[in-house]
């Protein structure tokens, strides 16, 4: 049972590039969600999803897209990197009340 | 506006000892979960809590819920440098977290 598994785990980029974020769980949860961590801070939501064909903005969506075709996969989409866009990212999934699980991070610089 | 407020923020400590970490919170969503992070890890579940006055513990860490207060407690007994690490207390509010800032927890022999 793998839980939740992002991928890349490190990833430099170039400012104006783009680039998606994978995130997939296999433990049939209905929500999923993507957070940002910097440096000395709690983390932000991004972009979340409560089933498939449904996402909504969190916190901080700007730059960034999501989508939710099947259950499993929850894609986050950088459209154009910038430099404030440098962070930790982390997926999430969740089956309601009995907490998150977490993958295990993707490291992003965009330089 | 959605808040959730640790304290402290940091935390030096000396193994044996007792310590809370303080978790407010401003919505009247009462789930509340606690989670320990080591540096460049990711985050590891600690407690659920879903109603008042709920309490969990493990080991030597004790979770707390007071929805009247708004509050959430995590509390340590007789510390050991292995819980040495950041906990985040965050906030459920319709399957968004609020997170806090997050305690730096270091515990010296």
């Amino acid at each position: 049972n793998a839980g939740v598994t992002q991928t890349p785990k490190f990833q430099v980029l170039k400012t104006g590039q783009s680039m998606t974020l994978q995130c997939a769980q296999d433990m049939n949860h209905e929500y999923m969600s993507w957070y940002r961590q910097d440096p000395g801070m709690g983390l932000r939501l991004i972009h979340y999803s409560v089933g498939a064909g449904i996402t909504d903005q969190g916190e901080v969506p700007n730059g960034y897209n999501v989508s939710r075709s099947t259950t499993e996969d929850f894609p986050l989409r950088l459209l154009s990197a910038a430099p404030s866009q440098t962070s930790v990212y982390f997926c999430a999934s969740s089956w309601g009340a009995g907490g998150y699980t977490f993958g295990s991070g993707t490291r992003l610089t965009v330089v | 506006e959605l808040k959730v407020e640790q304290n402290p923020l940091f935390l030096s400590m000396q193994e044996g000892k007792n310590y809370t970490i303080y978790c407010n919170y401003s919505t009247t969503s009462d789930r509340l979960y606690w989670y320990r992070q080591d540096p460049g890890k990711s985050l590891e579940s600690l407690f659920v809590l879903l109603s008042n006055g709920a309490v969990k513990q493990e080991g030597r860490l004790m979770a707390s819920l007071d929805t009247k207060a708004r509050l959430s407690t995590l509390h340590i007994t007789a510390a050991v440098h292995d819980l040495s690490a950041t906990y985040f207390c965050a906030q459920d509010s319709n399957y968004q977290l609020i997170w806090g800032a997050g305690t730096k927890l270091i515990i010296k022999p």
